[in-house]
């Protein structure tokens, strides 16, 4: 069983569309999970994190972690052309020097107008 | 310049040639990554650099070789690559205690013929 599992896509959805993006993972050592938000020929960028259990919002976006079902979620709200990107989720379990991110391969939405 | 930058941005380079990516972080962290991000494999971490000692070689063959100079900058060396090299070369930052919340570069596309 791979460490993170993320469906791999790609969606398709209309503009105002309610987008809901899964990661699972197997480690329970997970304690910081993370999206990133990668558009074409960009480096990630760091939408949001969480730590532990329990749900983190900014604006439209959505993060929720259930650890005890090792599952976390992105929610994208009345979603727009411009969050057409790949999604990808990341994990961070260990600290000082083990310490490093575990990736999810990445889902490509893409928000039709 | 902010955040954190990469040149070049784009490399082609035969199997035998010797060329050297270049990372610079204007963010004052202390903590600097390569990644190697190749189509539907997740980002694979290669080496970490934290308070300029490297922590992690993720198994990275040694054609690849890095070089932290200081805080801010880090170089990836690269000489005899193979075909199945090419990839998209990502440099990330963070503060050493913070390994969680990790900023991206554009990344250099690697061709190999």
């Amino acid at each position: 069983q791979k460490e993170v599992e993320q469906d791999p896509g790609p969606l398709s959805v209309p503009e105002g569309a309610i987008v809901s993006l899964n990661c699972t993972y197997s480690n329970s050592a997970f304690q910081y999970f993370m999206w990133y938000r990668q558009y074409s020929r960009k480096g990630p960028e760091l939408l949001m994190y969480t730590y532990s259990s329990g749900n983190k919002e900014d604006g439209r976006f959505t993060a929720q972690v259930d650890k005890s079902s090792k599952y976390i979620s992105l929610f994208i709200r009345d979603s727009q052309p411009s969050d057409s990107a790949t999604y990808l989720c990341a994990m961070e379990g260990e600290t000082g020097a083990n310490s490093k991110l575990t990736f999810g391969k990445g889902i490509t939405l893409s928000v039709r107008p | 310049e902010t955040g954190v930058t990469q040149t070049p941005r784009h490399l082609v380079m035969g199997m035998t040639n010797k060329k050297s990516l270049k990372c610079e972080q204007h963010l004052g962290h202390n903590a600097m990554y390569w990644y190697k991000q190749s189509a539907k494999k997740p980002l694979e971490l290669m080496f970490v650099y934290s308070l300029e000692e490297r922590v992690e070689n993720n198994s990275v063959p040694s054609r690849f070789s890095p070089e932290c100079p200081n805080s801010s900058h880090l170089f990836l060396h690269l000489h005899t690559l193979q075909p199945e090299d090419s990839a998209l070369y990502l440099c990330a930052s963070s503060q050493a205690l913070r390994m969680w919340e990790q900023y991206f570069g554009p990344g250099t596309r690697l061709t190999v013929t």
